[in-house]
């Protein structure tokens, strides 16, 4: 049974550009959240997506934008990428309207340089 | 912004002892979770607690929960060099209407040294 997939592993972008990074949720789960972790910091929530719609969004400004598509795969999307956006990027899925824990990808590696 | 804060920031531990983390939040729960992470890698679900619980164990894993300090434990037991990993506390709130985000804490590093 696959878990969270997430591409690509590494990407390095200039300030400025723009980023799209992709989740695969697990088989089953329909609910898809991104987080971004700093080095050294705990994970920090961004959005959610649940029926190809953005149900929660956390403290991101609009740069951050993301989608579902109807096979509950997502993308979030980056424009204007600053230095600050350099950070470990994870995707979790979960079921909803169960509280079993969310089940992680590896998390994609963004470098702004 | 962090939910709460985990303690000790660090800790490092002889195979064969216990180890113990902490962890702190600020609002109420719906549940709370354990997650491990791997040297920057994703990060893996251990264990869940409801708020209406104050014990849970799986394998060598202990975790309470004590509502009215707001505050959970960690306990893992008879620790091995495998389990060395940053250690996260990640709190789901209570809310209507759906929508279960984690927000964690700033995460417990752990060395287990042979």
């Amino acid at each position: 049974d696959a878990g969270v997939t997430q591409s690509p592993t590494h990407l390095i972008k200039t300030r400025g550009q723009q980023v799209t990074l992709r989740c695969s949720p697990k088989s089953g789960h329909d609910t898809v959240s991104w987080y971004q972790q700093a080095l050294g910091q705990g994970p920090q929530f961004i959005f959610q997506y649940y029926e190809e719609e953005e149900r929660q969004r956390g403290n991101f400004p609009d740069r951050f934008s993301g989608h579902q598509f109807p096979n509950y795969s997502s993308e979030l999307n980056v424009n204007a990428l600053l230095l600050g956006d350099s950070a470990l990027y994870l995707c979790a899925s979960s079921l909803v309207g169960t509280d079993y824990g969310y089940t992680f990808g590896s998390g994609t590696r963004l470098t702004v340089v | 912004s962090q939910q709460g804060e985990e303690d000790p920031q660090a800790l490092s531990i002889q195979e064969g002892e216990n180890a113990t983390m902490n962890c702190s939040y600020k609002t109420s729960i719906n549940n709370l979770q354990w997650y491990r992470q791997n040297s920057g890698r994703g990060l893996v679900h251990l264990i869940l607690i409801r708020s209406n619980e104050r014990e849970k164990h799986s394998g060598r894993l202990r975790v309470t929960l004590d509502t009215s300090k707001k505050s959970s434990s960690l306990l893992i037991t008879a620790s091995r060099a495998a389990d060395t990993a940053s250690y996260f506390c990640a709190t789901a709130p209570r809310v209507t209407g759906g929508g279960n985000k984690l927000t964690f804490g700033t995460g417990t590093q752990l060395k287990v040294e042979l």
